[in-house]
């Protein structure tokens, strides 16, 4: 199975943009990239996900490079609420193979300081 | 719109007593699955259910059953719980298998 890299921590301030890198170097073409997070005390939460293109919603950007080895999630103004564990996951949408396993690392947990 | 929803959300139970965690949503989802996390871990799928009427085994299923009542259930039942099922466990669902899941707020069990 394709395996992401995340750094362990960040720390970000109130109302600032918040970049989390994930790095996922043996990604097949099929792998979409997807971005979860998990408040404290709560079960995980989608955020975002994508193939090749640049997406957005209503929560967040997620900015896939070229080469599709790395992405990046974007909280374009952190608040107190986005302190969270954000895990990146590649998800294979193929019908075929273990992909309903949903793979959880440790993620990256942000921190956000008023 | 209750999405899903697990019960109870907290329990301690004695060693090799039984017990079974509810799980139940309201999307119209294919998919559910039960995952556990511990300590300084991911979560680790235990079962999933593609449809109804059928099962499979996760990472980590000994100890474990499960039963896709209709669509709309997927129960885990722990026949005979032990301290090293110390756990939080979450359900989630999804239209299928492979899109995005969405959980429930997580059942704290502690077995003593």
């Amino acid at each position: 199975d394709a395996k992401t890299t995340q750094p362990n921590s960040m720390e970000s301030n109130e109302e600032e943009p918040v970049h989390l890198p994930c790095n996922h170097s043996t990604i097949s073409g099929t792998d979409y990239i997807h971005w979860y997070r998990q408040l404290p005390s709560q079960g995980p939460e989608y955020v975002i996900h994508g193939l090749t293109s640049n997406v957005n919603n209503r929560m967040a950007s997620l900015a896939i490079a070229e080469d599709r080895k790395s992405s990046t999630l974007i909280l374009h103004r952190a608040t107190l609420r986005d302190a969270a564990v954000y895990y990146c996951i590649l998800r294979d949408l193929n019908s075929g193979g273990s992909n309903y396993k949903l793979t959880f690392g440790k993620g990256t947990l942000l921190t956000v300081n008023p | 719109n209750a999405g899903v929803t697990q019960t109870p959300k907290f329990q301690v139970l004695k060693t090799g007593q039984s017990m079974t965690l509810q799980c139940a949503q309201d999307m119209n989802h294919n998919s559910m699955y039960w995952y556990r996390q511990d300590p300084g871990m991911g979560l680790r799928l235990i079962y999933y259910s593609a449809s109804e009427g059928t099962t499979d085994k996760g990472e980590v299923p000994n100890g474990y059953n499960v039963s896709r009542l209709n669509k709309r259930e997927f129960s885990l039942r722990l026949e005979s719980a032990a301290p090293s099922q110390t756990s939080v466990y979450f359900c989630a669902s999804s239209v299928r298998r492979n899109t995005e899941a969405f959980f429930g707020q997580g059942t704290r069990l502690t077995v003593v």
